[in-house]
């Protein structure tokens, strides 16, 4: 069984920088093809797609936020980590983690985040 | 919003509905990487649809995804009262912007 779950700080203050940690388990981003990304979900309002890692360390970001975000991954521990720099009360948002698999994975729903985690909830507020 | 998706739809049990999903030649004109997720109030988006046209194992065969030119569509067939949520749109938009969704549609039950 495939399983997401993201933890970080429910609340930051403006210009701080936030670290949130996706525990993944039943897939392993050693494994060819497969891709976290991290998206988020302001109150009320639309998804929006932050960044992405890949199995063999490549990275992608939303160009519009490119310059604050840093996406990594420890496989040892089955873990992705996205760093946003600067904070700002508009980041306020329910920030989700989910997998992506590639066709040749043979498993899932490929190239679409097929498998979320529950969402963590941040508050940008001094 | 990257893509456009009405605000709002509704439909009576039993009918049948469908939503667009407006892009550009940019995004779903030249992928067939479009996506549909379902989210309820509080809870995380499930996806729905994949590749515009797939089902994933599991989802009801009353939900039917396709795609013409820079639109693509979701159709829900023989609407259920648990099918009242929001329906998210999804496509790879290439290699830098990578993936862009829409606003979201929230679907009625009547």
């Amino acid at each position: 069984q495939v399983t997401l779950k993201e933890s970080g700080p429910a609340l930051v203050k403006p210009t701080q920088t936030l670290t949130l940690t996706c525990t993944f388990s039943g897939f392993s981003l050693t494994t060819s093809g497969m891709r976290v990304s991290w998206i988020r979900q302001p109150p009320g309002k639309a998804l929006e797609w932050l960044a992405r890692i890949d199995w063999d360390d490549d990275k992608f970001y939303t160009t519009s936020l490119k310059t604050r975000l840093t996406i990594s991954k420890d496989t040892s521990k089955n873990q992705v980590v996205l760093t946003m720099a600067n904070m700002d009360p508009a980041d306020t948002a329910t920030y989700y983690c989910a997998r992506i698999p590639s066709k040749w994975n043979n498993e899932g729903a490929p190239d679409a985040f097929d498998i979320w985690g529950q969402g963590t909830m941040v508050t940008v507020s001094s | 919003s990257a893509l456009s998706q009405p605000a709002s739809v509704s439909g009576s049990p039993g009918q049948s509905i469908t939503m667009s999903c407006a892009g550009t030649s940019s995004n779903i004109g030249t992928y067939d990487l479009v996506s549909w997720y379902q989210q309820y109030p509080g809870r995380a988006p499930k996806v729905i649809i994949y590749e515009a046209t797939e089902r994933p194992s599991g989802v009801s065969i009353r939900f039917s995804g396709s795609k013409s030119g820079n639109t693509a569509s979701l159709t829900i067939s023989g609407l259920l009262a648990a099918d009242e949520a929001t329906y998210y749109c999804c496509a790879f938009a290439g290699p830098n912007t990578q993936w862009v969704f829409g606003g979201g549609t929230k679907l009625t039950v009547l």
